[in-house]
């Protein structure tokens, strides 16, 4: 695709239903990573995706957060049992290789959660 | 959209003038420096990076310092436009396998006309 793209770009959910947020990364990018910004600050890493493989979910705040990328492509990120302190921008980023090292992430719009 | 400015440092500058943004890093392990512009409602947007074994990178209209020996990182913006008004992050990275971001505190950048 032309960009990163999410889906819902809003989600307001009531305290202890369950979320799923959808990611869409460039076509082709090998790496996929999840971010969670605040109002005012920057995005915090969440977790990240080689293709399929999820090295990395140093991340996530709780059990509650889980990600996956099944098929290498598009990738879900759910939240169990919401809590208010979850709203916040869940943002998605890819980068064009799996390689180690140093690539530029492209980010999109984000889904701002609320949870009442 | 949303609102990135609450409680951020800002940096008003006159259109036309150089902008200097500054941003201190946090891990000396970092290797990999990155400059990221967010306008409101959007998500960040690459502009510059810069990797440790070089201390200056030049851009269209930016350019990117790095000083290892103090941890420090900043971006000059030249003869600032109206459209270069948004909330400026640095990133850092250790590279590796996970290359992940550790984001700074966001600068917002208010250029008058």
């Amino acid at each position: 695709g032309a960009g990163v793209s999410q889906s819902p770009r809003y989600k307001v959910t009531k305290r202890g239903q369950d979320v799923t947020l959808r990611c869409d990364p460039i076509s082709s990018h090998a790496t996929l990573y999840w971010y969670q910004q605040a109002l005012g600050q920057g995005p915090e890493f969440l977790t990240y995706f080689n293709y399929e493989a999820q090295p990395d979910k140093s991340g996530l705040p709780s059990d509650r957060f889980s990600a996956e990328r099944p098929e290498g492509s598009i990738s879900t990120l759910t939240i169990q049992r919401t809590e208010q302190r979850d709203s916040a921008m869940y943002r998605c980023a890819s980068s064009p290789t799996g390689l180690a090292g140093y690539n530029e992430q492209f980010f999109g719009p984000g889904t701002r959660l609320t949870v009442l | 959209g949303e609102s990135v400015g609450l409680h951020l440092p800002t940096l008003s500058v006159q259109e036309g003038d150089n902008s200097i943004i500054n941003c201190a890093y946090s891990n000396s392990a970092s290797d990999y420096f990155i400059w990221y512009k967010q306008e409101s409602g959007k998500g960040p947007q690459f502009i510059i990076d810069i990797r440790s074994n070089m201390d200056k990178r030049q851009g269209q209209r930016v350019t990117v310092l790095l000083n290892k020996t103090v941890k420090h990182l900043s971006l000059q913006i030249a003869a600032t436009q109206p459209g270069d008004s948004a909330v400026y992050f640095c990133a850092e990275s250790a590279g590796g396998a996970t290359n992940k971001l550790i984001f700074g505190t966001g600068t917002l950048l208010a250029v008058q006309p």
